[in-house]
């Protein structure tokens, strides 16, 4: 959907590499998320945020970090503590909650990066 | 923290038919419930949702229900067509967060 990017489309990672994943929104949204999707299964939850300077881990937080230190901006690293980083990562950014507005609560999601160990 | 099922995994019809798939959660604080169609490496692209409040939403020939004391919900999709086929998703979501069932390749054939 317009309004939400992802760099790079695809990546790739050598042994013991942090990489970087980045995710920009212009849809003036306060909730990010970040979702891995492996081949032939369903989106899990890395990490959300709800807020500027505030995040929260979802399922399958070790290995990852981020930061929020912009509205726009939630930037995804995969760090080499990440054994198995091979996957397709989906950003998304919504309203921040899911409230009376029927815009609240929708997911808009980036067009993803797939990430690929060397 | 929320959990979703979905059912089936897999699930192959005859142009023309109906197709239903069922998704569960487990957070009774949850409050909306969206599908997400996503093709071949491509993003998950929102089909229909439903909130807490309604207990059915139809749009042409999808429609989802929702029963909020058995937690769970549906979508059905009427006169399907090849085009129909694509990995199709349930999520449920409380006030903080978005949770995803593993999935459901639906298969049309002509």
């Amino acid at each position: 959907d317009g309004g939400i990017t992802q760099s790079p489309k695809y990546l790739f990672r050598k042994e013991g590499q942090n990489v970087t994943l980045s995710c920009e929104q212009n849809l003036n949204h306060d909730a990010m998320y970040w979702y891995r999707q492996d081949p032939g299964q369903g989106l899990r939850l890395i990490y959300y945020s709800q807020i500027v300077n505030d995040f929260q881990k979802g399922d399958i937080a070790e290995g990852y970090s981020v930061s929020r230190e912009k509205k726009e901006s939630f930037p995804l690293t995969v760090t080499s503590a990440q054994k198995n980083p091979t996957a397709f990562y989906l950003c998304a950014s919504s309203m921040r909650r899911a409230g009376r507005n029927e815009r609240s609560g929708k997911l808009f999601f980036g067009s993803g990066t797939q990430l690929s160990v060397l | 923290g929320e959990n979703v099922e979905q059912h089936p995994s897999t699930l192959s019809v005859q142009e023309g038919d109906s197709a239903v798939i069922k998704c569960t959660y487990s957070d009774s604080a949850s409050n909306y419930f969206p599908w997400y169609k996503q093709e071949l490496g491509k993003r998950p692209q929102l089909i229909i949702d439903i909130r807490s409040n309604v207990g059915e939403k139809k749009d042409q020939r999808i429609a989802v229900t929702l029963n909020k004391t058995a937690k769970h919900f549906s979508l059905h999709i009427t006169e399907t067509q090849p085009e129909d086929s694509a990995v199709y998703f349930c999520a449920a979501r409380n006030n903080n967060d978005m949770r995803f069932g593993a999935g459901t390749r639906l298969t049309v054939k002509p």
